[in-house]
């Protein structure tokens, strides 16, 4: 069976300080992940994905991962953390043959 | 840039009445999905198709909810009757590569749906 857990419903940084999203993911096979960011009255929109490549995986926005298999995760990372990067972030695993599974997000709060 | 589009953005229903959502997805993109999301919460899938045919409807609640995507390009989700926990938004999304490859998925704005 195939599953995902976002460890942390809620996030707040200062702006300007590193961004840690943590997820954890238990999958029967190689599993594909992703993560999606939501922002508000905004659809859903893609931050990076990991598909058995490099297991360093660069995004948009100067967010980026790194798949850990020995430790089942796929935290999100970022540097420095901007007002513009408040939104809700959804960590995803899928694979051959199997459903896309989303996480229940992690709000991600910037403060001034 | 190509996008997936929805219609309605917004409707509000009584329980008990028919409700119907409309996708069209990316052209030339083999995928399409069907996802539920209830605030506060991650989407949740309801069917996802390859072309024409049904990949996976497993999470689907067949008595009220059908789906179909009969030439295989847009794509139509009903209910039928309403009920107060349908209350959520309906997202569709599709992607290039067939179902059984993962693939980045491109998501509509969704259409919320308030059931009184």
């Amino acid at each position: 069976a195939q599953s995902v857990t976002q460890l942390d419903s809620h996030v707040s940084v200062s702006e300007g300080t590193p961004v840690l999203l943590r997820c954890n993911y238990s999958s029967s096979y190689s599993p594909s992940l992703f993560w999606y960011v939501q922002h508000p009255n905004k659809g859903l929109q893609l931050l990076l994905k990991y598909t058995s490549a490099a297991t360093l995986v660069k995004g948009i926005n100067g967010f980026e991962a790194e798949f850990k298999k020995s430790e089942t995760s796929f935290h999100l990372t970022k540097p420095s953390a901007h007002m513009s990067d408040a939104a809700e972030y959804f960590c995803v695993v899928s694979g051959r043959g199997f459903k896309t599974i989303f996480g229940a997000g992690t709000r991600l709060f910037v403060k001034a | 840039e190509a996008e997936v589009a929805q219609s309605p953005r917004y409707k509000i229903t009584e329980k008990s009445q028919a409700v119907a959502f409309w996708c069209d997805p990316i052209s030339g993109h083999a995928t399409l999905y069907w996802y539920r999301q209830i605030l506060g919460q991650g989407p949740e899938l309801l069917v996802q198709f390859q072309d024409e045919s049904v990949v996976d409807d497993s999470q689907l609640p067949k008595d009220r909810f059908s789906a179909e995507r009969l030439k295989g390009v847009d794509s139509t989700l009903k209910i039928q009757p309403a009920e107060l926990g349908d209350s959520a938004m309906y997202l569709c999304a599709s992607s290039f590569l067939p179902a059984a490859a993962p693939d980045t998925q491109y998501f509509g704005p969704g259409t919320r749906l308030t059931v009184l």
